[in-house]
């Protein structure tokens, strides 16, 4: 039962364009969305987040839209620079959870220069 | 801030063996958590702890895995008799009473041979 999917398993753009990394979420229950970011040999580090209050969270080049209807949410990174080249995770959780995080599968992102 | 430390960074042993990590949180932070990841899969939630309590266990851990976290501080994941699926990257991480804004370790990863 995969209730974080991320269904892009690889996105490779051009330095300086847009990424865009998709997140499906089933669970209606969860109120809290995160994007977590990891390099090779590194834990993941926490990258933005959103509640389910808002709609769009923005953080300098990253934005993250939240689409409670679709249960859907996206990040935007703009522009884009080979170090931001990594494996990226959608993370979601609910309030009553304890703060648990239910991760998708992972994005890796690669910015051509 | 030393930020969360995982020792060992690795660990092969042979199947049937019990081995045990240990995670060194950051010391302000009272909650504390253990997560498996494998191969092209995100992070699993496995356990965890708020100050010495452990408030909640995966289905995922199984009897032959336990999770101590003594005096609230550092926490120790044992795993008896271990098997060839239990290969995969432990990690550790821990964060403030609210929110979900974890700080990740580095992580332990176990070969099973």
């Amino acid at each position: 039962d995969q209730q974080v999917k991320q269904n892009s398993p690889s996105l490779s753009v051009q330095e300086g364009r847009i990424s865009i990394l998709n997140c499906d979420y089933t669970n209606s229950m969860f109120d809290y969305f995160l994007w977590y970011k990891k390099y090779p040999a590194e834990g993941p580090t926490f990258l933005i987040s959103i509640s389910s209050i808002k709609d769009k969270n923005e953080d300098g080049r990253f934005t993250v839209f939240l689409n409670k209807s679709a249960k859907h949410l996206s990040l935007h990174i703009v522009p884009s620079q080979p170090g931001d080249s990594a494996v990226y995770f959608c993370a979601a959780s609910e309030e009553t959870s304890g703060s648990r995080l239910t991760f998708g599968e992972g994005t890796q992102l690669t910015v051509n220069p | 801030d030393t930020g969360v430390s995982q020792n060992p960074r690795h660990k092969i042993t042979k199947r049937g063996q019990n081995v045990t990590f240990r995670c060194d949180p950051i010391s302000e932070h009272n909650r504390l958590y253990w997560y498996r990841q494998t191969l092209g899969q995100g992070p699993e939630f496995l356990t965890y702890f708020q100050n010495e309590a452990q408030l909640e266990k995966s289905r995922l851990l199984s009897d032959r895995f336990s999770a101590e976290r003594p005096k609230g501080s550092f926490s120790t994941l044992e795993i008896q008799r271990t098997e060839q699926g239990d290969s995969a990257m432990y990690l550790c991480a821990s964060s403030l009473e609210a929110g979900a804004r974890y700080t990740f370790g580095s992580g332990t990863r176990l070969t099973v041979v």
